[in-house]
């Protein structure tokens, strides 16, 4: 079984410019999360879909982000225009249960950089 | 805000039992604790969970006190490749959503 993907692995970018990250969640996981960790900072939640839908995003940073999921598969999270500050490393992670929210599985996380 | 207390570091020689700690005394009685670890820069690990009783894997296993306030994880003949961060992760659910709440953790080093 094919663990969670992400793509790219590394994104190095000027500042206002817009960057997409993707992320394919294990097949059948109907939840994906979005975490990152900025320099020596914890890694943070950003938010959360129950298959297309965006169950909580309260750990988005700003009106910047924009993250979808459009047909309950992958998902994508747009950086608009970027700032020196959201370098860091975005990881995604899935899970199957919907009820108790079960085992969340990362993916390999994709490394940010703003110039 | 994480609700769980774990030790900032500690060392372990290869081949020995590494013991990791982690406090949780605001545990709910429904509420699982999770373990993963984070290999450099790379994405977390999971390792194990458990409720109430202890578990064990491939991997690990996880000693729960009764009181449910504590947990041990146990990696029983730790090698160099484990040395990690190890995170000790109660799922904060609110309106539907288990998001984890991570911490410091605990960074093991094996030493050879």
């Amino acid at each position: 079984e094919a663990g969670v993907t992400q793509f790219p692995s590394h994104s190095v970018i000027e500042k206002g410019q817009t960057v997409t990250l993707r992320c394919d969640p294990i097949s059948g996981h109907d939840n994906l999360y979005w975490y990152r960790r900025v320099m020596g900072k914890e890694i943070k939640f950003l938010l959360h879909f129950v298959k297309e839908s965006k169950q909580d995003e309260s750990g988005m940073p700003n009106n910047r982000f924009l993250a979808e999921r459009t047909g309950g598969t992958y998902s994508t999270l747009k950086v608009q225009p970027a700032e020196l500050e959201d370098s860091g490393v975005y990881f995604c992670a899935s899970s199957q249960d919907l009820i108790t929210g079960g085992t969340q599985y990362f993916g390999p996380g994709t490394r940010l950089t703003v110039l | 805000d994480a609700k769980t207390t774990q030790p900032p570091s500690m060392d372990c020689a290869e081949g020995r039992a590494a013991n990791l700690p982690c406090n949780h005394s605001t545990i709910s009685g429904n509420e699982y604790v999770y373990w993963y670890r984070q290999i450099h820069s790379q994405g977390p690990q999971y390792i194990i969970h458990g409720l109430k009783n202890n578990e064990t894997n491939e991997m690990a296993s996880l000693i729960i006190t009764e009181d449910r306030k504590s947990s041990t994880l146990i990696l029983p003949h730790a090698t160099l490749r484990d040395t990690a961060v190890y995170y000790c992760i109660v799922p904060r659910t609110t309106s539907g959503t288990y998001k984890y709440i991570f911490g410091t953790g605990t960074r093991l080093k094996v030493l050879a």
